[in-house]
């Protein structure tokens, strides 16, 4: 089945900095990636995706790149602000709905 | 995206006992998923619920522990039975809306004593 890695477990940043989370995948089949952020006690929430077939997607301060041939995808975060800590996770899943979670990474943004 | 709750958002309770949590979606979704959270960990795929038809469970899990109903397209039910503090731990419904994109309610905060 599907395995998904991800690094660095915790990542502390200064306000401004950017911030880069890495995943790698196992399962070649995997053609959907959601990046997830979930604050302390609240539910994860969906901040942006990327299909198999696009290398990158951005979104204001936020962008994800996928690497099908490495099969690997990343967040990148720019202009980080303290409202941007949380815990992070990527996802990658196949067309039968088979999602399997990073472990996450806890990112702190210090102001 | 659909609005989704759960209930009860927490419950402590002892153990050997049963605790059943329900997920509510406000419109008809296509699949519904059950996932476990353990304290500080990532999100554990449980089960698929299945509308009409037995869950679809991941290795680990299984029907006797954590039974699910799923009796229509907006509604469903995970069960955790005869529970040790080992399942001490936040249980999540999502759902698909007709993609692949999967939505989180809420959450129920378990307690076992």
């Amino acid at each position: 089945g599907e395995n998904v890695e991800q690094h660095p477990s915790t990542l502390s940043v200064q306000e401004g900095d950017s911030a880069v989370i890495k995943c790698t995948y196992s399962d070649s089949a995997s053609n959907y990636f959601p990046w997830y952020k979930q604050e302390l006690g609240k539910r994860p929430q969906l901040i942006i995706d990327i299909r198999s077939n696009v290398g990158e997607k951005k979104d204001q301060r936020i962008a994800v790149t996928l690497n099908k041939t490495a099969k690997h995808f990343s967040l990148h975060i720019t202009e980080t602000q303290p409202e941007d800590s949380a815990v992070y996770f990527c996802a990658a899943s196949t067309q039968d709905n088979d999602m399997r979670f990073g472990a996450g990474t806890r990112l702190t943004v210090k102001p | 995206s659909a609005v989704i709750s759960q209930k009860p958002s927490r419950d402590i309770c002892q153990r050997g006992t049963s605790l059943t949590i329900q997920c509510q979606v406000d419109s008809q979704v296509t699949m519904m998923f059950w996932y476990r959270q353990q304290p500080g960990q990532s999100l554990t795929l449980i089960a698929t619920a299945n509308q009409g038809s037995e869950a679809t469970y991941e290795s680990g899990f299984v029907i006797d522990k954590f039974p699910i109903s799923r009796p229509n397209l907006t509604f469903s039910t995970l069960t955790v039975s005869n529970m040790s503090p080992e399942d001490s731990s936040i249980y999540l419904c999502s759902v698909n809306t007709g993609g692949e994109t999967q939505y989180f309610g809420p959450g129920t905060r378990l307690l076992v004593l």
